[in-house]
Order: structure tokens, then C-alpha cells, then sequence
């Protein structure tokens, strides 16, 4: 599984947008790229999952490049409520079932008002 | 729909005990991994049960045991307790590997 690069911590104010990139130069062909939010004493919550190009759901964006060796997950107008530690996995992304997820350092965004 | 639920919530034990911490996954989800998170720390992969089959281990010792039961329920035992084993362990079960859908986690303080 591929090991991915992220910074550690990031700041930023309220009602900014917010991109947090990640590194994982040797993401393998059928590997996805997903992106975790955890808060304090709770356990990771699943924020947005993509292969290539951009991907966007009601929370975030994820802008993948051609090359695949690096992903932005994109907060738009972060609130105080974002505040948290966020996470970037490869891995592969099948029905096997038969994976597991690697969790680097994470970075931790604190939001200020 | 209820989450994933995990029990205890909290747990003190002590040097050289044994613990079972528990786990419901979500209703028609397969798949329970268990993690254990130290403070600080990213979680880290301690094994995966898929259809009662373990289908995945982190690199942790013998110490650590899991099973599925045929509803999908998952327990995760902790024999010998160490002071180092002192962490959030936490549970998720998924349809897919890369989507896991994660518990609130079992508190372990080992003193």
C-alpha cells in the first residue's frame, strides 16, 4: 500500500477555503485516494474518495492530477466546526474486501475565528 | 440506521490482565477491522474479519486475538496486558475496503 505525505498541522479563519494536499508518489494503478476526518475521542468519519480528476461532494473537493502522485482535498468556507485532524489513504479500493487502510500522522486544521 | 456501536466505552485494567472489547457493525455490512489508536498517533490496522474470516493483521503480537460471530458482531481480546497498550481501539465495518464506517472506540487505560 502506498505511503502518503501530508502536512502536520495547518491554520486558518473562518469562512476561508481550505486546501490540505497530500503526497503518495508510489500510488499503485488500482489504487483510490480517500480522505478521513476525525475529531477528538471519535473514531474517523469518511469524507470524500476519488481515482483521477476531481471529485466533489456536499463537504468537500478532491482535485487529483494526471499523474495521480498527489491529491488536494479542498474545504470551502471552513467553520470553527472543522476543526480537526484529516487524513489521506491509498489503497485499493475493490470489493475484496480483503485491504486494509494505513493511517499516516494525519494534519491537524485548526480553524480560528 | 444506527453506527457502529462499541463496548465499553471506558476501560482501566492492570499490567497482565486480559481484556475483550466489543463491536456491532452496521446492519448488512460484512467487514469489521479494528484499529488502535495511541494519542497523537494516526490509527494503526489490527486485523480484519470478513464473513467470520480473518482476511487481514497489522503487525501486532500474539497477544492480540479477534473473532466475527455469525452476525457480523466482532470481538478483539488483549491477553497480558502491557502499560503500552493503554488506547482508543476502534472498530469499523464497510462494504469496501476504502470506505469504512468507524464506532466512537473503546478507551483502554492499562496502569
Amino acid at each position: 500500500l502506498a505511503k502518503t505525505t501530508q502536512p502536520i498541522s495547518m491554520d486558518s479563519y473562518e469562512g476561508q477555503e481550505v486546501n490540505i494536499t497530500c503526497s503518495h508518489n508510489n500510488i499503485a494503478t488500482n489504487d483510490y485516494i480517500t480522505w478521513y476526518q476525525q475529531f477528538p475521542s471519535q473514531g474517523p468519519r469518511f469524507i470524500i474518495q476519488g481515482y483521477k480528476t476531481k471529485v466533489t461532494n456536499e463537504v468537500a473537493s478532491l482535485f487529483i492530477p494526471a499523474d495521480r502522485k498527489s491529491s488536494t482535498l479542498s474545504l470551502p468556507r471552513v467553520s470553527l466546526s472543522d476543526t480537526a485532524v484529516y487524513y489521506c489513504l491509498v489503497g485499493d479500493g475493490g470489493s475484496s474486501n480483503t485491504g486494509k487502510l494505513i493511517f499516516g500522522q494525519g494534519t491537524t486544521l485548526q480553524v480560528k475565528p | 440506521d444506527a453506527g457502529v456501536t462499541q463496548s465499553p466505552t471506558h476501560l482501566i485494567k492492570t499490567r497482565g490482565q486480559q481484556v475483550t472489547l466489543r463491536c456491532s457493525p452496521i446492519s448488512g455490512h460484512k467487514s469489521v477491522s479494528w484499529y488502535q489508536q495511541v494519542l497523537g498517533q494516526g490509527p494503526q490496522f489490527i486485523f480484519q474479519y470478513y464473513e467470520k474470516e480473518e482476511r487481514g493483521r497489522g503487525n501486532f503480537p500474539d497477544r492480540f486475538s479477534a473473532r466475527q460471530f455469525p452476525n457480523y458482531s466482532s470481538e478483539l481480546n488483549v491477553n497480558a496486558l502491557l502499560l503500552g497498550d493503554s488506547a482508543l481501539y476502534l472498530c469499523a465495518s464497510s462494504w469496501t475496503v476504502n470506505e469504512q464506517f468507524f464506532g466512537p472506540g473503546t478507551r483502554l487505560t492499562v496502569l
